[in-house]
């Protein structure tokens, strides 16, 4: 079945740091692929997708690439703010965006000033 | 644009008692939404698929008696927790597709 591996946590970093979060899969077919971020005791928000082999969803600064031959799907941004601070979540969809998600277990992110 | 709501955001019960949770989809219309329950610093997990005019879809595991899901028209869902009890107790988050999910906020049941 579909699955998520996604970077172990918590990531600690100082404001402006670089930021990578790791994410592979395992689907049927060719899954879109998405990266959501949830602040503390709010739900989850859509910040990129990508839905073919080689996009870029890119948002806020934050950049993914859908990497077909490895499978991955990781996160990054350049220059990370105390702001950026919640939890990311990646996740695909095997049956189109309409479809059910696969989520990874999360990542936290805290950014210290 | 693409804006899911919920209500109540959080929730207090006796045990023994039903709380009702609503999903709203406020400036588009969604055939299809998905509830899912958190656990604190864990992944979202996928309760079931609730489809308009249709039963809903439980995932394995899932008591479908316990955990009632109407999806009555293209704007509302619900998520009826029957005789609830502490165990519970959790995080609930709704998605509705446009066709990408945008999800609602979360609420937060407490049975006591």
């Amino acid at each position: 079945g579909d699955s998520v591996t996604q970077m172990e946590g918590p990531v600690t970093l100082s404001e402006e740091a670089f930021l990578t979060i790791n994410c592979t899969y395992t689907a049927t077919g060719y899954p879109s692929l998405f990266w959501y971020v949830q602040y503390p005791g709010e739900g989850l928000q859509l910040l990129l997708k990508a839905t073919k082999a080689d996009d870029k969803g890119s948002n806020k600064g934050f950049e993914a690439t859908y990497r077909k031959e490895t499978t991955s799907f990781h996160l990054e941004k350049g220059s990370v703010q105390v702001s950026d601070s919640a939890v990311y979540f990646c996740a695909l969809s095997s049956g189109g965006s309409n479809y059910k998600l696969t989520f990874g277990k999360g990542t936290l992110l805290t950014v210290n000033p | 644009g693409a804006v899911v709501s919920q209500h109540p955001s959080w929730v207090i019960c006796k045990s023994g008692t039903s709380v009702k949770i609503e999903c709203r989809s406020l400036d588009f219309q969604a055939t299809t939404m998905f509830w899912y329950r958190q656990f604190p610093k864990q992944s979202l997990m996928l309760m079931a698929t609730s489809n308009e005019g249709s039963k809903a879809t439980y995932e394995q595991g899932v008591e479908k008696d316990k955990f009632l899901i109407n999806h009555a028209s293209l704007t509302l869902s619900t998520l009826t927790v029957t005789s609830a009890h502490p165990e519970d107790s959790s995080f609930y988050i709704c998605s509705a597709s446009f066709p990408t999910q945008f999800f609602g906020p979360g609420t937060r049941l407490t049975v006591l």
